[in-house]
């Protein structure tokens, strides 16, 4: 079976531009989870959906927004890029219901902003 | 609000010998808790989770950690460091049952041959 699969996984964008990250979850996973990891750092929550409804948000700016697709793929879109939005941006399904609702991640979209 | 600190961004071990990555969090209810290894230019991958089964939880690749209520703590252990251990971890905690999962900040593990 495929794993979480996840594309871009690098770009590189400047100051001001627009980029959308996407993501396929595991067959049978109805959630998907969008994290932020900063180089040095562990990763921030920024949405969940599940059954293409927004279930979590993260303290994230209005640059950042999401949504999921009837096929439960997803979608991560942010809006006038700073140099700071620079990370690895990792997607994550689940199951829920499956006990401790166990995330699995995907390798990730590396953004470099110039 | 839930917390998670690692202690030590950097721990060194050789070959061979005990490792011991150290977890305290916070949280007002039970947690559910993790953790995950991140290999170079790679994603996370799940080590083990505690979900109040057992105190002592086993995970793959021979690791293994306990979950201390009195401490707050849920420290990660491998009796016998190999080189392919050297890796990010990240211990991380969940309170609701959904997917927000706040995760530490990374301890960084060398394998010194």
């Amino acid at each position: 079976d495929a794993g979480v699969t996840q594309s871009p996984t690098h770009l590189i964008k400047t100051r001001g531009q627009h980029v959308t990250l996407r993501c396929s979850p595991i067959s049978g996973h109805k959630s998907v989870s969008w994290y932020q990891q900063v180089l040095g750092q562990g990763p921030q929550f920024i949405f969940q959906y599940y059954e293409k409804e927004e279930r979590g948000r993260g303290n994230f700016p209005d640059r950042f927004s999401a949504r999921q697709f009837p096929n439960y793929s997803s979608e991560l879109n942010v809006n006038a890029l700073l140099l700071g939005d620079s990370a690895l941006y990792l997607c994550a399904s689940s199951f829920p219901g499956s006990g401790a609702n166990v995330l699995t991640f995907g390798a990730g979209s590396r953004l470099t902003v110039l | 609000a839930q917390s998670v600190t690692q202690l030590g961004s950097h721990v060194s071990v050789s070959e061979g010998a005990l490792v011991l990555l150290r977890c305290n969090y916070s949280s007002s209810v039970p947690p559910y808790l993790f953790w995950y290894v991140q290999y170079p230019n790679q994603g996370l991958q799940l080590l083990l989770k505690y979900t109040s089964a057992a105190t002592l939880v086993k995970g793959i690749n021979g690791f293994e950690a306990e979950f201390k209520k009195s401490e707050t703590s849920f420290h990660l252990t491998k009796p016998s460091a190999h080189m392919s251990d050297a890796a990010e971890y990240f211990c991380a905690v969940r309170q609701n049952r959904d997917d927000k999962i706040i995760f530490g900040k990374g301890t960084r593990l060398h394998i010194l041959p």
